[in-house]
């Protein structure tokens, strides 16, 4: 059985680095079919993809986001970390990671989230 | 861009069926066969319900069913029970650098 487990700050200030982690069990993250996606919700709005990474370390992001995002993992720890800069208000919400495996077009399993505040 | 366009919300009475739909604009969404659908409640990790349009994940009730035609995908949900409610999402991944797009979400409300 696949889970993750999303952590990081609850409150980052505006401009600041927002860094995230998804702890990832039941598989593994050296193997190249699997992915790890990063996507959020602002309260009240829809959800939007903003990263994803595989275990053969190809990445890909949101073009809107993407000058602001870095996605890395440490296959040793089984984990993915997210990287948001120069956060602003507006990016306030509930951050997921979830599990793609390839080639399938789907987000299995997800993580139940983050709530994170940008406020000063 | 593409979008994919939802209802803001469904609602129906407990044991009927409700229909959310999901329409597709634009064209970097291929042939639109790979739609997904996905149920958040609040608190809770967001659960697929429907991939590739029609099929279901195991462990997921077949009171949930999905359809396509034409530029519109829909989950049907029958015998609706109060634990149905929240938001349902659909989604696809695109042919584009875009990759993945979701829709803007349905909340669904058991009266």
């Amino acid at each position: 059985q696949i889970t993750l487990r999303e952590s990081g700050p609850t409150l980052v200030g505006p401009t600041q680095t927002l860094t995230l982690t998804c702890t990832v069990s039941g598989l593994s993250l050296s193997t190249n079919v699997e992915g790890v996606a990063w996507i959020r919700q602002p309260p009240g709005k829809a959800l939007e993809w903003l990263a994803i990474i595989y275990g053969d370390d190809d990445k890909r992001y949101s073009p809107s986001l993407r000058n602001r995002l870095t996605v890395t993992k440490d296959a040793s720890e089984n984990q993915v970390v997210l990287t948001m800069t120069n956060m602003d208000p507006v990016d306030t919400g509930t951050y997921f990671c979830a599990h793609r495996s390839w080639p399938e077009r789907r987000f299995d399993t997800w993580g139940q989230g983050a709530l994170v505040a940008v406020s000063s | 861009q593409s979008a994919l366009t939802q209802p803001a919300s469904v609602s129906g009475s407990p044991g009927q069926s409700i229909t959310i739909s999901c329409t597709a604009t634009s064209g970097d969404l291929g042939d639109f066969k790979y739609i997904s659908w996905y149920q958040y409640r609040p608190g809770r990790a967001p659960r697929l319900v429907i991939y590739d349009v029609t099929s279901r994940p195991s462990g997921v009730s077949n009171r949930f069913s999905g359809s396509k035609s034409g530029n519109t995908a829909s989950l049907i949900i029958s015998g609706l029970l109060i634990e149905d409610e929240g938001d349902y999402y659909c989604s696809s991944f695109t042919t584009t650098t875009t990759l993945v797009i979701f829709g803007g979400g349905t909340k669904v409300t058991v009266l």
